[in-house]
This record gives C-alpha cells, sequence and structure tokens, in this order.
C-alpha cells in the first residue's frame, strides 16, 4: 500500500514564486526523500533526511521533516518553467536480511508559468 | 555514463503473450528495484533483489517473475500478459549493503519501459 501522500496532487505557480509540497505517512521510517520525475522520463533523486534530522537544504530546495507528526515538506524557492515536474516523496525502511525498500507516494504535479 | 538501462523502451503485447523486459546498470550497485507506474498511483515495487542471488517480493508480484542473472542484471519477466498490466515499468538500483553497512539507499531510475498490453 501506498505509505507517502502528497498535497497537493497538482500545483500551478508563476515563476519565481516559491512551491510547497507536504508529505504524509504511516509508519517509523530511517529515511525519506524525494525525487523529481520530468513528463516521460524516469525518477531523479533530490534530497534525502534521516529520521534523526528536521531539516536539510540543498540550493534552492528545503527539506523538513516532522517525525512526531509523520510529516514532510519539500520547498523549491524561486521557482523556475525547468521545475515543471512531479514531484514524489518515498520513504525508505529496512526490512531484515539486508534488505531496504522505497514506499512512493503518489506525487504532486508543479506547473510553473513562465 | 549510462547509469540505468532498459529494454525494451515501447512494446505492445496481446493478451497471454509473454515478455522479458531487461534492466542494467553500470555503478557496481548491490540492490535493484522493479516498480510499476499507473496513472494517479505512483510507483509500486513488483520485485526487488537486495543482493546478487536474492529476489524478493514487493508489493505486488503476481503474474511476474524476476531473475538477477548476475550483479549488473535484472529481469522482470510476465508469462502471460493481462491488459491489467499495461503500465510503465521501471527498473532502478541502489548500493545497498558496502563493507559491511547500509548505505543511504538512494536509487537510480532507468528511462522506463511503456507496455500496453491489449
Amino acid at each position: 500500500s501506498q505509505q507517502g501522500e502528497e498535497d497537493p496532487q497538482a500545483l500551478s505557480i508563476q515563476e519565481g514564486e516559491n512551491a510547497t509540497m507536504n508529505c504524509s505517512y504511516k509508519t517509523s521510517i530511517n529515511n525519506l526523500q524525494w525525487y523529481r520525475q520530468n513528463s516521460g522520463r524516469g525518477l531523479v533523486h533530490l534530497i534525502l533526511i534521516r529520521s534523526n534530522e528536521r531539516e536539510k537544504h540543498s540550493g534552492r530546495l528545503r527539506v523538513t521533516l516532522d517525525t512526531s507528526k509523520k510529516s514532510s515538506s519539500l520547498l523549491i524557492t524561486a521557482s523556475r518553467a525547468a521545475d515543471t515536474a512531479s514531484y514524489f516523496c518515498a520513504t525508505g525502511a529496512y526490512s531484515g536480511a539486508g534488505s531496504y525498500q522505497l514506499t512512493f507516494g503518489k506525487g504532486t504535479k508543479l506547473s510553473v508559468i513562465p | 555514463n549510462a547509469g540505468v538501462t532498459q529494454t525494451p523502451k515501447f512494446q505492445v503485447l496481446k493478451t497471454g503473450q509473454s515478455m522479458t523486459l531487461q534492466c542494467a546498470q553500470d555503478m557496481n550497485h548491490n540492490s535493484m528495484y522493479w516498480y510499476r507506474q499507473d496513472p494517479g498511483m505512483g510507483l509500486r515495487l513488483i520485485y526487488y533483489s537486495a543482493s546478487e542471488g536474492t529476489t524478493d517480493k514487493g508489493e505486488v508480484p503476481n503474474g511476474y517473475n524476476v531473475s538477477r542473472l548476475n550483479k549488473r542484471e535484472f529481469s522482470l519477466r510476465l508469462e502471460s500478459a493481462a491488459p491489467s498490466q499495461t503500465s510503465v515499468y521501471f527498473c532502478a538500483s541502489s548500493l545497498g549493503f558496502s563493507g559491511g553497512k547500509l548505505a543511504k539507499n538512494i536509487q537510480y531510475f532507468g528511462a522506463g519501459t511503456r507496455l500496453s498490453v491489449l
């Protein structure tokens, strides 16, 4: 079953504005990752935040994690038309015998209007 | 600098036909994964291989089989295709265990195979 649920499902903003996407999950995690998918392409990793971290930055990306609320947010500042894509959160958990799995949410479709 | 390579990119099958989707990675990763992506459903894990010689079921394994041929290659087989298997299939790989420790496990994805079953 889907672990992460992104909100909103779709977001349309003007170039230069900030975009915020939220993710909620249900079970305990080892880390949470955000991925980006351009139309017709595979997913590309953006950023990983461990369960003992509260905030992480990478360029124009800022991710927060609140394990007490089982939620995360991805902020993209000063958005560009090239940021138009779908964004997925994925919760990571180790499941014995040396295996590790990611469970993906349904994604937020971001459109940045030039 | 290929990363994860999937073949074919597109495929149309008739109900009941079989086919194998191929995946190869050149990053010396230990773990490999097969996902399917359906509209509005995100990615769902079909099978994974934590290391060479092991495979395990994911969330939606029914109707599929996998083979970890060697460290580089992980194939997905549909023995008798059904319309419900129309989807986009993604292969991914990650470092997994390295030097006895589990790495952060960022996954690297192929470009996908678009499969239609008529």
